[in-house]
C-alpha cells in the first residue's frame, strides 16, 4: 500500500506540450522532494519544499516548476517539454523529526519525442 | 559538502555467493549514511541507514553494512545473494547539520544474480 503517489507513471508527449506531474501523500510529511534521474547517473535533486507556501530550487537547474498549497500536495509541471526533458522523476517526502531518510514514490518515467 | 562514490556500476554474483557492493564517501561533517534499493520501474526503498550508534547496521532482506570512518567507507554485504536481490543499489550522505539537510547519492550500482 503507497503513502505516496506519483501520477502518470508512464507519459509519453510531443514537444512543446505542457505537463503536471501529480505527486500526493498521507503520510503527513511537512518536507517533499522532487529528483531527476537519469541511466547510470546519481538522482539529482531539482526542487524542495519544507511546507506550505515554501518551496527551493535544488542543486540541479531545471526548467520544471512546483508549488505546495497543500501540506500533501506537491506537483510539479513543465509549461513547454523538449527532449531534453527525457527523464524519470521521483517525488519523496521526509518527517521533520528524521535522522534523515526520505521515502520515495514509485516515479513518473517521462518521455519528450 | 558531501558526496558519495560506488566503485562499480555492475556487479555480478552468483546465487549463494557473497555480496560486496562498495561505497566511499566525503563529508565535512559527521554524516549518516544510507543504503537504498531500487527495483525496475520502481521508487527507491531504504535498506538501512547509519546514524552515528552502532558501526554496524543490520538492514532489510539480509543485508548489512558497515561504517568505518578511517576508511571513510560504508561497504553493503550479504552473505548469500538471491536471485530477488537483483536491482540497482544506491549509497547516500547526509551531513548532521541541521541548516543542511539534503541526500547526496551516488551513481548506483547494477546488481546481477547468476543462477
Amino acid at each position: 500500500e503507497a503513502d505516496i503517489y506519483q501520477t502518470p507513471r508512464y507519459l509519453v508527449i510531443g514537444t512543446g506540450k505542457k505537463i503536471t506531474l501529480e505527486c500526493s501523500q498521507t503520510m503527513g510529511h511537512d518536507k517533499m522532494y522532487w529528483y531527476q534521474q537519469d541511466p547510470g547517473m546519481e538522482l539529482h535533486l531539482i526542487h524542495y519544499s519544507y511546507g506550505v507556501n515554501s518551496t527551493e530550487k535544488g542543486d540541479l537547474s531545471s526548467e520544471s516548476t512546483v508549488s505546495r498549497i497543500r501540506t500533501e500536495h506537491f506537483p510539479l509541471t513543465l509549461e513547454s517539454a523538449r527532449p531534453s526533458h527525457t527523464s524519470q522523476y521521483l517525488c519523496a517526502t521526509r518527517d521533520r523529526e528524521s535522522t534523515g531518510e526520505l521515502f520515495f514514490g514509485e516515479g513518473s518515467r517521462l518521455t519528450v519525442l | 559538502a558531501q558526496s558519495v562514490t560506488q566503485l562499480g556500476s555492475h556487479v555480478s554474483v552468483s546465487e549463494g555467493a557473497l555480496v560486496l557492493l562498495r561505497c566511499n564517501y566525503s563529508s565535512s561533517v559527521p554524516p549518516y549514511l544510507f543504503w537504498y534499493v531500487q527495483y525496475p520501474n520502481q521508487g527507491l526503498q531504504l535498506l538501512l541507514k547509519y546514524t552515528s550508534a552502532a558501526t554496524l547496521v543490520k538492514g532489510i532482506n539480509g543485508f548489512e553494512a558497515e561504517f568505518k570512518k578511517s576508511e571513510t567507507s560504508f561497504h553493503l554485504t550479504k552473505p548469500s545473494a538471491h536471485m530477488s536481490d537483483a536491482a540497482e543499489y544506491f549509497c547516500a550522505v547526509s551531513g548532521v547539520n541541521f541548516g543542511n539537510e539534503k541526500l547526496t547519492f551516488g551513481t548506483g550500482t547494477r546488481l546481477t544474480i547468476i543462477p
